[in-house]
């Protein structure tokens, strides 16, 4: 069974802290998804990865593929009140289609 | 854009009785849908892979005859819970990927609570 372990579970900081979620696996994924989910909604698709050591840079967002594709991380620079939810990665096999999703992080991010 | 829509958004039942749940592509065609399970505070689950044209498969410890799934077309997948019990509440979600497969879509959910 492949599982994807995220840390930390929860984080709260102040707005304009930088912060990283890390999310790691023993298995080697073809793709990995990074989603925010806000409460009573559907994920909502950040940025997909898919060859090691890969960077993408959404604004204020960095996401970083691991050279093995088995771990990433998601680096949010001067956080704001709206970047706050539950932020999920998953990992795809093939065909980016069948997702396996993290065990995820909440953040909350004060004025 | 893509759009994956999802009806009813809640739902309250009985114990016993079945609830069906929609999953619609607004304006692409899925012959894959999937369908997850969130409870609260946790992450979403993979129930099913819901296959148009054949049965859907299944994971592991999902139960195919409690939750019945029916990929009817090519842009809409049902979702049955059978004699629902109180642990079936959840929040449940569907998810299309474009045919191209590269992006998948979310629906927005539905919160199904089993009195």
């Amino acid at each position: 069974t492949q599982l994807l372990e995220q840390s930390p579970q929860f984080l709260s900081i102040q707005e304009g802290e930088n912060l990283t979620v890390y999310c790691n696996s023993s298995s080697v994924f073809s793709s990995l998804q990074w989603y925010r989910q806000e409460p009573g909604e559907g994920p909502v698709l950040l940025v997909t990865v898919v060859t090691g050591g890969e960077v993408k840079k959404l604004k204020r967002l960095t996401f970083q593929f691991g050279d093995a594709r088995k771990d990433s991380s998601l680096h949010i620079t001067a956080a704001q009140t709206g970047d706050t939810g539950l932020y999920l990665c998953a990992g795809a096999d093939t065909g980016f289609q069948k997702l396996v999703f993290g065990t995820g992080t909440r953040l909350l991010v004060s004025p | 854009g893509a759009v994956v829509s999802q009806h009813p958004s809640r739902v309250i039942c009985k114990s016993g009785t079945s609830v069906k749940i929609e999953c619609r592509s607004l304006d692409f065609q899925a012959t894959t849908m999937f369908w997850y399970r969130q409870f609260p505070k946790q992450s979403l689950m993979l129930m099913a892979t819901s296959n148009e044209g054949s049965k859907a498969t299944y994971e592991q410890g999902v139960e195919k005859d409690k939750f019945l799934i029916n990929h009817a077309s090519l842009t809409l997948s049902t979702l049955t819970v059978t004699s629902a019990h109180p642990e079936d509440s959840s929040f449940y979600i569907c998810s299309a990927p474009l045919p191209q497969g590269e992006t998948q879509y979310f629906g927005p959910g539905t919160r199904l609570l089993v009195l």
